[in-house]
């Protein structure tokens, strides 16, 4: 079946950079995204990859792939106080109608 | 412009009651989704529409109702719900191509309290 895993928790101090990491297990996943939420709030948007590249730069955003190993990871350079939310990392096929979501990284980002 | 809206932000409601959320996007998605979202948890799909029809129902209590009157509109009608039915109650929608199309975008939610 299909699993999204990441870690729980990551600390973070203001200015540094933040990795947070994301394992699947379905193969086929061909859309692989990250969301950001913030409290109360719905999910943002905030980038996504096709699993036939292996990385994509939006200005603070980096994320990598490496589809050998189902492992995506998502950099924030220069983290912000702002940049304090859970993130999601979310899967789905060419024309799936679904999401598979991890279950969150909250990310503390401390002055 | 990627916005999708929801009404109300918040709602409380008895167990007796009968209320309905609704979502709205102009942006020709065609496909309409709605999560709900337990605190500290990822979202669960209830229901997708796709081009209007009802695609999927994750195995979701008939207390839920959803309804798709038009291409950019979408309601979930609640009636008898429970304590436990107490969540943020997430819409997206997506273009229903492929390449970007495949992306959803979120509304803020609905944060519903069942008393």
């Amino acid at each position: 079946g299909e699993d999204v895993e990441q870690s729980l928790f990551l600390s973070v101090r203001e200015g540094d950079s933040s990795v947070i990491n994301c394992t699947y297990t379905d193969s086929s996943s061909t859309y692989l995204y990250w969301y950001k939420q913030e409290p109360g709030a719905g999910l943002q948007l905030l980038t996504y990859i096709f699993s036939n590249m292996d990385m994509k730069q939006d200005q603070r955003l980096t994320v990598l792939l490496n589809k050998k190993d189902k492992h995506l990871s998502l950099r924030i350079a220069d983290t912000q106080t702002g940049d304090s939310a859970i993130y999601f990392c979310a899967e789905s096929k060419t024309a799936g109608n679904k999401l598979t979501f991890g279950g969150g990284t909250r990310v503390l980002v401390k002055p | 412009d990627t916005e999708v809206t929801q009404t109300p932000k918040h709602l409380v409601m008895g167990m007796t009651n009968k209320k309905s959320l609704k979502c709205e996007q102009h942006m020709g998605h065609r496909a309409m989704y709605w999560y709900k979202q337990k605190a500290k948890k990822p979202p669960e799909l209830m229901f997708v529409y796709s081009y209007e029809k009802l695609s999927i129902n994750e195995s979701v209590p008939s207390r839920f109702s959803p309804e798709c009157p038009n291409s950019s509109l979408l309601n979930l009608h609640l009636h008898a719900l429970q304590p436990e039915d107490s969540a943020l109650y997430l819409c997206a929608s997506r273009a229903g191509t492929s390449g970007r199309g495949n992306t959803q975008y979120f509304g803020p939610g609905t944060r519903l309290t069942v008393l």
